[in-house]
């Protein structure tokens, strides 16, 4: 198995402009996790899908962040427009069974925003 | 707020020692996993231990789970220099999510 992709692996924007991040999590995964990892704040968790429905987007920063699951093989989160604030490693990260077991994660995409 | 709660925050040992990480959490949980994460990668799993166990072994790692005192250990023995990385215990708040705590940065030098 490939495990989780990410794409792309790094990603340098201005401010103010849209930006795109893409997963593809494990085949029969059912739940789907976006995270955010700053020095700062640590990792935190966005939003996570089960069978491709967002359950809880309560940690999406502001309405500039949204995400989508159009289907089981394929999520994407999307900033704009997107703020040198928002400078991180994201994270998606799947699971099988139970929200609270075993997370596998993708290798991140470096986001820089100047 | 943080679940759990690692210390402590870096660890520096030799190769050959042993290194032992610590996790703490606040409530009740169903299950305790501890994940690696080496420099510009994600993070992987390690081990996880359930709420009715006390200690869990896997090759060079050994985790205990005091739930008495909601408290956990990682312990690494005969540690190796691939073995630097941060480390992460991740607790579930009696199923409801999985949060993870600021880690340890563990580095081992050759």
């Amino acid at each position: 198995d490939a495990g989780v992709i990410q794409s792309p692996r790094h990603e340098v924007t201005e401010m103010g402009q849209e930006v795109t991040l893409r997963c593809k999590p494990i085949s029969g995964h059912d739940y789907l996790f976006w995270y955010r990892q700053t020095m700062m704040r640590g990792l935190e968790l966005l939003i996570y899908f089960n069978n491709n429905v967002p359950i809880d987007d309560s940690g999406m920063p502001e309405d500039r962040f949204s995400a989508k699951m159009p289907n089981a093989s394929f999520s994407t989160l999307k900033i704009q427009p997107s703020e040198p604030r928002d400078s991180a490693v994201y994270f998606c990260a799947s699971s099988f069974g139970q929200r609270t077991d075993t997370q596998y994660f993708g290798p991140g995409t470096r986001l820089t925003v100047l | 707020s943080q679940q759990g709660e690692e210390d402590p925050q870096a660890l520096s040992i030799q190769e050959g020692e042993n290194a032992t990480m610590n996790c703490s959490y606040k409530t009740s949980i169903n299950n305790l996993q501890w994940y690696r994460q080496n420099s510009g990668r994600g993070l992987v799993h390690l081990i996880l231990i359930r709420s009715n166990e006390r200690e869990k072994h896997s090759g060079r790692l050994r985790v205990t789970l005091d739930t008495s005192k909601k408290s956990s250990s990682l312990l690494i023995t005969a540690s190796r220099a691939a073995d630097t990385a941060s480390y992460f215990c991740a607790t579930d708040n009696a199923g409801n999510m999985l949060t993870f705590g600021g880690g340890t940065r563990l580095m081992v030098k050759p």
